[in-house]
């Protein structure tokens, strides 16, 4: 199993593009959720999805859009990127059954310029 | 809301010496997490626990529920312990699901030769 994997691994935008970040889980995990994490703050949940076809907003979900069509494939978008929006990406899934382990992906490191 | 707090922020200790790091929380809790990320590399689960006291190698995990408290224990510490170690907690009110996991803003270790 490959677990969860995310793509790019770092990229550069400038401000009001757009672009996708791509999460993918390989383990039926029921949950997926995508965080952000900056300098001198705990990681924050932006949206999640406990399953396929439903999305929920996190702490911070402005800006970002997600869809859930199937279980594996969890993908954010930045419709118009801002400044405020570099930061480190983290894709996040766990089993059906809480309380379970938390799988993380490897991050995106995003710069908007 | 719940609050997760981590102590200490930064700590810096020599090869052998015994590692603490603490982190108190706000609200009843169905599950604690303790993270690992090491620098500039993804987030690993260590431990997940709801009473009790886990033990891995030379990592040792210890929650008090009543005092709303869990502590991260690490022996024999090493150079490769080095990271960020982050705790997070599912409130009970959430149905013990991951949707409501809060994270503490990490505690970061250094480990000297």
């Amino acid at each position: 199993n490959a677990g969860v994997t995310q793509t790019p691994k770092f990229h550069i935008l400038k401000t009001g593009q757009s672009m996708t970040l791509q999460c993918a889980q390989d383990m039926n995990h029921g949950y997926l959720s995508w965080y952000r994490q900056d300098p001198g703050m705990g990681l924050r949940r932006i949206h999640y999805s406990v399953a396929a076809g439903i999305t929920d907003k996190g702490e911070v979900p402005d800006g970002y859009n997600v869809s859930r069509s199937n279980t594996e494939d969890f993908p954010l978008r930045l419709e118009s990127a801002a400044p405020s929006q570099t930061s480190v990406y983290f894709c996040a899934s766990c089993g059906r059954k809480w309380p379970e382990p938390m799988f993380f992906g490897p991050g995106t490191r995003l710069t908007v310029l | 809301k719940n609050e997760v707090e981590q102590s200490p922020q930064n700590l810096t200790a020599q090869e052998g010496e015994f590692i603490t790091i603490n982190c108190s929380y706000s609200v009843g809790i169905s599950a604690l997490h303790w993270l690992q990320q090491h620098p500039g590399g993804g987030i690993v689960s260590l431990f997940m626990l709801s009473s009790g006291k886990k033990k891995h190698g030379r990592l040792i995990a210890t929650i008090n529920i009543q005092e709303k408290h869990s502590s991260l224990h690490i022996t024999a510490s090493h150079p490769r312990d080095s990271a960020v170690y982050i705790c997070a907690v599912s409130p009970m009110y959430s149905g013990g699901g991951a949707d409501g996991l809060t994270f503490g803003k990490g505690t970061h270790l250094i480990i000297q030769p």
